[in-house]
């Protein structure tokens, strides 16, 4: 069974600094995504990453791809108060139909 | 319309009534999933229909009932459920072949009373 970690579960932190989250699985994957969710609010898609080493930016969120250590990451440049939020990593199951979530990242971003 | 639908928003049932949550995707994709959010868990998967048929139950008690009349329409039949049932719950799709990212519903809140 594919087991995801994510860390740290709840994170707040002011305007304008940069932080990291970070989400470990425990079996062969070789494509993750990583998803945001407002209170509230259903599931929205952001980053697909399709292979080892993938890296992708929009804004001030970036996600990497590290499938040997089996590690994403979600690094979060100059934080604003819009990209508070819940964010959760779902690596591939490789049986192409279904998505093993972490518990998601609650993030608060304070003036 | 786009996208995955699901009908209705919000569902108040007490424990003895029996209703059913919809979904519909205007994706062409060919797999759908059921899941449960609540507060004390993450995203729980319940069940997975990849070309109309079941292949994932992860152990979902019988009164969750899923049905699956085609690719594009998937249901989730409750009765006789329990107050620790309330949760949102979410309906997503995906290309199997593809193996792109699911696009998720605007999920359905229930409470059980």
């Amino acid at each position: 069974e594919l087991k995801v970690e994510q860390n740290p579960l709840f994170l707040s932190m002011q305007e304008g600094k940069n932080y990291t989250i970070y989400c470990n699985y425990s079996t062969t994957s070789d494509r993750l995504y990583w998803y945001r969710q407002d209170p509230g609010k259903s599931l929205e898609s952001l980053f697909v990453l399709l292979s080892n080493g993938a890296v992708k930016q929009e804004g001030r969120l970036m996600a990497s791809l590290d499938t040997k250590a089996r590690l994403s990451t979600l690094h979060i440049t100059a934080a604003v108060h819009d990209l508070s939020a819940t964010y959760f990593c779902a690596p591939d199951s490789n049986s192409g139909y279904a998505l093993n979530f972490g518990k998601g990242t609650s993030l608060l971003v304070t003036p | 319309e786009t996208g995955v639908t699901q009908t209705p928003r919000h569902l108040v049932m007490g424990m003895t009534n029996k209703k059913s949550l919809k979904c519909e995707q205007h994706l062409g994709h060919n797999a759908m999933y059921w899941y449960k959010q609540s507060a004390k868990k993450p995203l729980e998967l319940m069940f997975v229909y990849s070309l109309e048929e079941r292949v994932e139950n992860n152990s979902v008690p019988s009164r969750f009932s899923p049905e699956c009349p085609n690719s594009s329409h998937l249901f989730l039949h409750l009765h006789t459920l329990q107050p620790e049932d309330s949760a949102l719950y979410l309906c997503a799709s995906s290309q199997t072949g593809d193996r792109t990212e699911a696009f998720f519903g605007q999920g359905t809140r229930l409470t059980v009373v």
